[in-house]
């Protein structure tokens, strides 16, 4: 049974450089969740999608942005990056939306530098 | 606004003995929390949870209790073993909560477990 997988583990970018990180959920799960956390730091929510729809954000601006395509697996897209863009980011998948009662699986997640 | 306090960075304990990991929480609408374990280098891996319609719930050598009147729950894990070493994570959510169906974390807790 593959658990939630993420790719890539690591990448470097620059400044002001656009990049797309991927996420395949548990299987049989139908929701993602998106985290990020910065060294030192628990993880921070980004967005959640369903039904290839963002149900949920945080407290993040437009730059973050997201897809769920029909398979379930999702994207997370971040535009003009800035240094503080630097930290793990984990995607987390469910049944469902509802986190009371639901076992939220992460994966091993995704280091981006923004040098 | 950190509505999840891990207030001990660090704990050190012999193997053996019982480890004893805090967390207090401020939002009085989260009804469910979490308790997961992260190495270095892997995403979070889930431990345990508990709902506010309880106040204990085990599983083997772990133990959480929710102190709801106190917005305080803890990780008891008794023996404590030296593969329990990792950073464990306290986590909230609350459907009715300003973060709906997010998990907010705590920034962590060290554990180390000494032979």
């Amino acid at each position: 049974d593959a658990g939630v997988t993420q790719s890539p583990t690591h990448l470097i970018k620059t400044r002001g450089q656009q990049v797309t990180l991927r996420c395949s959920p548990k299987s049989g799960h139908d929701t993602v969740s998106w985290y990020q956390q910065a060294l030192g730091q628990g993880p921070q929510f980004i967005f959640q999608y369903y039904e290839e729809e963002e149900r949920q954000r945080g407290n993040f601006p437009d730059r973050f942005s997201g897809h769920q395509f029909p398979n379930y697996s999702s994207e997370l897209n971040v535009n003009a990056l800035l240094l503080g863009d630097s930290a793990l980011y984990l995607c987390a998948s469910s049944l469902g939306v509802r986190s009371s009662g639901n076992t939220i699986y992460f994966g091993e997640g995704s280091w981006l530098t923004v040098v | 606004d950190q509505q999840v306090k891990q207030n001990s960075p660090s704990l050190s304990v012999q193997e053996g003995r019982i480890s004893i990991l805090n967390c207090d929480y401020t939002n009085s609408m989260f009804d469910y929390f979490l308790w997961y374990k992260k190495y270095p280098a892997e995403g979070p891996t889930f431990l345990i949870s508990i709902s506010s319609i309880k106040d204990k719930n085990e599983d083997g050598r772990f133990t959480v209790f929710l102190n709801k009147s106190a917005k305080h729950l803890s990780l008891h894990i008794v023996p404590s073993q030296p593969g329990d070493s990792a950073v464990y994570f306290c986590a909230a959510s609350g459907e009715g909560s300003n973060s709906g169906y997010a998990l907010n974390f705590g920034k962590g807790t060290s554990l180390l477990v000494t032979p």
